[in-house]
């Protein structure tokens, strides 16, 4: 069964670095999504990408969080300048189509920042 | 906006017994509705989910959930608990006319389940 990848599955890096996160989304969908998970806390939306460009963004995905599709397989989300508030678990999802589909989630990179 | 509220952070049952794992949510439109499962250190499962046609909705591992819009609840039932079903259930909510298709999602819900 086809499945969301995520790498790396653990990343640790200083306060004001920046971060790339990498996610290969199931292969023929569309849509992709960007979430985290404070430990602790509820999975939160950050944001949503179609067509190569930005659906609808979460409040949280603030100038320092972007992302992209570089190439036909990748979705990134990148934090240009890590804060220790960043600490979480970043999950990646995608879908075929918007209607009645579900999102299909990755294993989550969980991003320590010091 | 969409919200939604999972009662009780942590369930305890006995194995065999009866799990209820209850979500209410809020929307101003109707919503798709959705229940996913995340075991220890691995991503989030979809177990079910609602997209308006029948009310009652059976997933996988035996367990399923009724959408009752007058009571604006989604609960999840299990008739008999397993060990292997120890693990965070959270409810989320999408709004049938939103463009990113976003989830909003409960606080979550550790089940744990007794010998």
């Amino acid at each position: 069964e086809p499945e969301v990848t995520q790498t790396p599955s653990h990343q640790v890096t200083q306060m004001g670095q920046e971060v790339i996160l990498r996610c290969v989304p199931i292969s023929n969908h569309l849509y992709f999504y960007w979430y985290r998970q404070i430990l602790g806390q509820k999975v939160e939306f950050l944001v949503s990408f179609y067509n190569n460009e930005i659906s609808e963004k979460s409040e949280i995905f603030d100038d320092q969080f972007s992302v992209e599709r570089p190439d036909g397989s990748n979705f990134t989300l990148k934090i240009r300048s890590t804060k220790l508030e960043d600490s979480a678990m970043y999950f990646c999802a995608s879908i075929k189509s918007r209607v009645t589909d579900t999102q299909y989630f990755g294993p989550g990179t969980r991003l320590t920042v010091l | 906006a969409q919200s939604v509220t999972q009662l009780g952070s942590h369930v305890s049952v006995s194995e065999g017994a009866l799990v209820l794992l209850r979500c209410n949510y809020s929307s101003s439109v109707p919503p798709y509705l959705f229940w996913y499962v995340q075991y220890p250190n691995q991503g989030l499962q979809l177990l079910l989910k609602y997209t308006s046609a029948a009310t009652l909705v059976k997933g996988i591992n035996g367990f399923e959930a009724e959408f009752k819009k007058s009571e604006t609840s989604f609960h999840l039932t299990k008739p008999s608990a397993h060990m292997s079903d120890a693990a965070e259930y959270f409810c989320a909510v999408s709004p049938t006319n939103n463009a990113g298709n976003m989830l909003t999602f409960g606080g979550g819900t550790r089940l744990m389940v007794k010998p």
